[in-house]
């Protein structure tokens, strides 16, 4: 099976422009969450996508945003971007056998976004 | 990384053996997640604890005690390739909060 797949995987944006991450979960994954990982704070939890709802949601202003379509793939946007925003961003899929709290999640490779 | 605390960083020699702590909040807690990073890779999956007690797979094993809401992962017969942050990670209200990590160099 293909692994989860991000596009693209590096990006420079200058501050007040938005962005579109891209994200492709495993196939016959229903689950994909967003992650933002920074040197200083980690991973943090942005959201999860369920059959298409928001179905988990992070402490992140709502500049953050995203999508998931009936295929399962998903996209995160982020508005009037901001120095801060420089991280790794990535997506990971679970299966959803009906428990999130046991479904290991599969991590993209990550795009690596860099705000001028 | 919200209340899930990990050493920053840690050193060992190939060879040897090195234990990597992990507590957290035990309010809501569920499972405790530990992933693997090696640096510009994704995490990768490496075990999962939900119940008390020590899971061994190969060279690595983790411990969870709820009660105390602590956890370790245990490397043995490290090797060169085991250099990565080794990520702690709970399962809280459906969500996976992850600690900031903790990076490990192995040393010839």
């Amino acid at each position: 099976k293909a692994g989860v797949t991000q596009t693209p995987r590096y990006l420079i944006k200058t501050r007040g422009q938005q962005v579109t991450l891209s994200c492709s979960p495993i196939s016959g994954h229903r689950s994909v969450s967003w992650y933002q990982q920074t040197p200083g704070q980690g991973l943090q939890f942005l959201f999860e996508y369920f059959s298409e709802t928001q179905r988990n949601k992070g402490n992140f202003p709502g500049r953050f945003s995203g999508r998931q379509f009936s295929n399962s793939r998903s996209e995160m946007n982020v508005s009037t971007l901001e120095l801060g925003d420089s991280a790794l961003y990535l997506c990971a899929s679970s299966p959803n056998r009906g428990d999130p709290s046991t479904d290991t999640q599969y991590f993209g490779p990550g795009t690596r976004l860099t705000v001028l | 990384g919200q209340n899930i605390d990990q050493p920053t960083e840690m050193t060992a020699t190939e060879g040897a053996i090195v234990q990597i702590n992990c507590t957290y909040q035990t309010s809501g807690f569920n499972g405790l997640f530990w992933y693997q990073q090696h640096a510009g890779e994704a995490p990768t999956f490496l075990s999962y604890n939900v119940l008390d007690g020590l899971e061994e797979k190969g060279r690595f094993s983790s411990f969870l005690s709820r009660s105390k809401g602590y956890s370790y992962l245990l490397l043995k017969e490290l090797q060169m390739k085991d250099s990565a942050s080794y990520l702690c990670a709970a399962t809280r209200s459906d969500k996976l909060i992850f600690g900031t990590g903790t990076r490990l160099q192995v040393f010839p």
